[in-house]
């Protein structure tokens, strides 16, 4: 069965700061993999996929994440956040055949001035 | 282009009552899912439809229950409430064939209290 882990519940970083948000999910065959962010009352957003070919994704916002199979991860890093990046991050897997997505628990950024 | 709306925004009602939720799919998708995203949670899957047919359920009671029409826009109807139902109900939207995943664009959603 798919899984999506994000260990990290709580994030703080100063803005311009470097993000990383950690995410790892279980599944049988190659993931489609996603990053969406949620603002406060807003529904989701896409950053970035993965479904195949080059392991690192470039996403908007100046996202990007890198897919390491040998570690089940898909961690979200941005060298520089600025405070509109504080939101929600849902890490999600979808598996082939279906299109339905398991989301992680999600992880909240908060960005200090 | 129109993204996926959905209405109504907010909405508050007691226990054991019966509520809709509606869910306007973004033009030219004929595919609608509906997620659950309780308080601190991630979203969860209800459901999917395709072309007007169930296509792909999650662990969700018959209770929740859903409809599209043809056009393609889309009902989530939730019987006997519970006071767990209190959640952000997200519907998204895609154009979907099965040779291949496609991407799906989520709804503002509505947030339904349950007393």
């Amino acid at each position: 069965a798919q899984s999506v882990t994000q260990p990290d519940i709580h994030i703080t970083v100063s803005e311009g700061a470097s993000l990383e948000l950690r995410c790892n999910y279980s599944y049988g065959a190659t993931p489609y993999l996603f990053w969406y962010v949620q603002s406060p009352g807003q529904g989701l957003q896409l950053l970035l996929k993965y479904f195949s070919g080059d392991t690192l994704v470039q996403g908007i916002k100046g996202f990007e994440a890198e897919f390491k199979r040998s570690q089940s991860s898909f961690n979200l890093r941005k060298p520089s956040v600025h405070w509109s990046d504080a939101a929600e991050y849902f890490c999600a897997v979808g598996q082939t055949g279906a299109n339905n997505l398991f989301f992680g628990t999600g992880t909240r950024l908060t960005v200090i001035p | 282009e129109t993204g996926v709306t959905q209405s109504p925004t907010h909405l508050i009602k007691t226990r054991g009552q019966q509520v809709t939720l509606r869910c306007s799919s973004q033009s030219g998708h004929n595919t609608v899912s509906w997620y659950q995203q309780a308080l601190g949670q991630g979203p969860q899957f209800i459901f999917q439809y395709y072309r007007e047919e169930e296509n792909g359920r999650g662990n969700f009671p018959p209770r929740f229950s859903g409809l599209q029409f043809p056009n393609y826009s889309s009902e989530l109807n939730v019987n006997a409430l519970e006071l767990d139902d209190s959640a952000l109900y997200l519907c998204a939207s895609s154009f979907d064939t099965y040779a291949r995943y496609n991407e799906q664009f989520f709804g503002p959603g509505t947030r339904l209290t349950v007393l």
